[in-house]
């Protein structure tokens, strides 16, 4: 089945300051890459997803890059602001398939 | 309501007894699944049901653990003969669609710990 490999696992920056999360997939025929974000204590919620026929996706300060030859695609959040910390969950959806598979989440903290 | 709904929202047991965890999922919504995530860890997926078609159970950790979803809306996870183990937060989540189509939405979880 699909493997999803997502790192770091915990990730500190300084508020402004820029924050990459990077997942790698197994499955080439995996074609919809999500990122949710979960908040202490709260359910995870879709910040920005990508599908497989484009490579890059923007939605203010946060932007995902998706490298199909290579399997993988990484999350940038930039002008980081406290309220970005959270841990956040990449996923994907194999084509002909019919369940996300998480990766297992990046603890991004955003010190003051 | 407005989102997916989960019941209880904390449950204690003892070792040995049976639970039930309830997901009311939006309404209309044809995706339902059920995800696990144990303290500081991601989301293990367990099963998934689509409208009327048989559901995917190839998540389901072991006999003990059974899911049904009753007239394609309500559904209940079962576990049976609870181990400390099985101590997690479970999140229920659906989907208007299946997963590649659309976003899924979470309910709150039911915090399950095992004594």
């Amino acid at each position: 089945g699909e493997n999803v490999e997502q790192h770091p696992s915990t990730l500190s920056v300084q508020e402004g300051d820029s924050a990459v999360i990077k997942c790698t997939y197994s499955d080439s025929a995996s074609n919809y890459f999500p990122w949710y974000k979960q908040e202490l204590g709260k359910r995870p919620q879709l910040i920005i997803d990508i599908r497989s026929n484009v490579g890059e996706k923007k939605d203010q300060r946060i932007a995902v890059t998706l490298n199909k030859t290579a399997k993988h695609f990484s999350l940038h959040i930039t002008e980081t602001q406290p309220e970005d910390s959270a841990v956040y969950f990449c996923a994907s959806f194999p084509g002909g398939g019919n369940k996300l598979t998480f990766g297992t989440g990046t603890q991004l903290k955003v010190e003051l | 309501g407005a989102g997916v709904s989960q019941s209880p929202s904390n449950k204690v047991t003892e070792k040995g007894k049976d639970v039930e965890l309830r997901c009311d999922p939006i309404s209309g919504h044809t995706a339902l699944y059920w995800y696990r995530q144990s303290l500081g860890q991601g989301l293990e997926f367990l099963i998934y049901f689509q409208g009327n078609s048989a559901p995917d159970k190839s998540g389901l950790p072991s006999d003990r653990f059974s899911a049904e979803r009753t007239g394609g809306s309500v559904s209940t996870l079962t576990i049976q003969r609870t181990q400390q183990e099985d101590s997690a937060v479970y999140l229920c989540a659906s989907s208007p669609t299946s997963g590649n189509t659309g976003e899924l939405f979470f309910g709150e979880g039911s915090r399950l710990t095992v004594l």
